[in-house]
């Protein structure tokens, strides 16, 4: 357990519908990242936030998707009109000033029917 | 792309030293050299990092080359717990991972 947590864990819904995850990074750590991982790849990165800044985006990050943390604590991912497509494994880690090291939370396995 | 390049796959025995490989010829001076694992279905999870020395922790050493163009992983007792995927990256700071297909690493009775 690295301290970074995530929920849900599983998502399952169907094709349309929105969804939310949420992300608890280790407590104090001030960088937040999302990366979205599909079977039998490394993951890939979204998104990163510096306290609630968002400070850079993937190109893979359509206009469905928004991120958010409000008060740079947790952070939430939400996916609207989701695809069959956007069926993955998405992470969250959080990194402390001067560690320079990510520690990544569990998971979310999101399966759109 | 991801700047490194790792085998696909490797086996170990059980109670053997796994040596997992990376290259990375392009490294460039300010970026460290990081390892993580994925056992299935869990998050990635971190081994160990370096710049330019060798370093040692309770998981596992990294041994850079001096040209800093390669770099390995070395599990000195595996057991069965560490059969996962490996992920080589390089980076400054820590900040843009770019994760490669890893090393599949199968620990054997």
């Amino acid at each position: 357990d690295t301290g970074v947590s995530q929920d849900p864990r599983h998502k399952i819904t169907k094709r349309g519908q929105n969804v939310t995850f949420r992300c608890d990074p280790i407590s104090e750590h001030n960088r937040l990242y999302w990366y979205r991982q599909t079977l039998g790849q490394g993951p890939e990165f979204l998104t990163y936030f510096q306290n609630e800044a968002q400070l850079e985006k993937s190109r893979l990050l359509s206009d469905r998707f928004s991120a958010e943390r409000p008060k740079g604590s947790f952070s939430t991912l939400e996916i609207q009109r989701t695809e069959q497509g956007d069926s993955a494994m998405y992470l969250c880690a959080s990194e402390g000033s001067g560690t320079d090291t990510q520690y990544f939370g569990p998971g979310t396995r999101l399966t759109v029917l | 792309d991801a700047k490194t390049t790792q085998p696909p796959s490797m086996d170990c025995a059980e109670g053997r030293a796994a040596n997992l490989p990376c290259n990375h010829s392009t490294i460039s001076g300010n970026e460290y050299v990081y390892w993580y694992r994925q056992i299935h279905s869990q998050g990635p999870q971190y081994i160990i990092h370096g710049l330019k020395n060798n370093e040692t922790n309770e998981m596992a050493s990294l041994i850079i080359t001096e040209d800093r163009k390669s770099s390995t992983l070395i599990l000195p007792h595996a057991t069965l717990r560490d059969t996962a995927v490996y992920y080589c990256i390089v980076d400054n700071y820590g900040q843009n991972f770019v994760f490669g297909p890893g090393t599949r690493l199968s620990v054997l009775p």
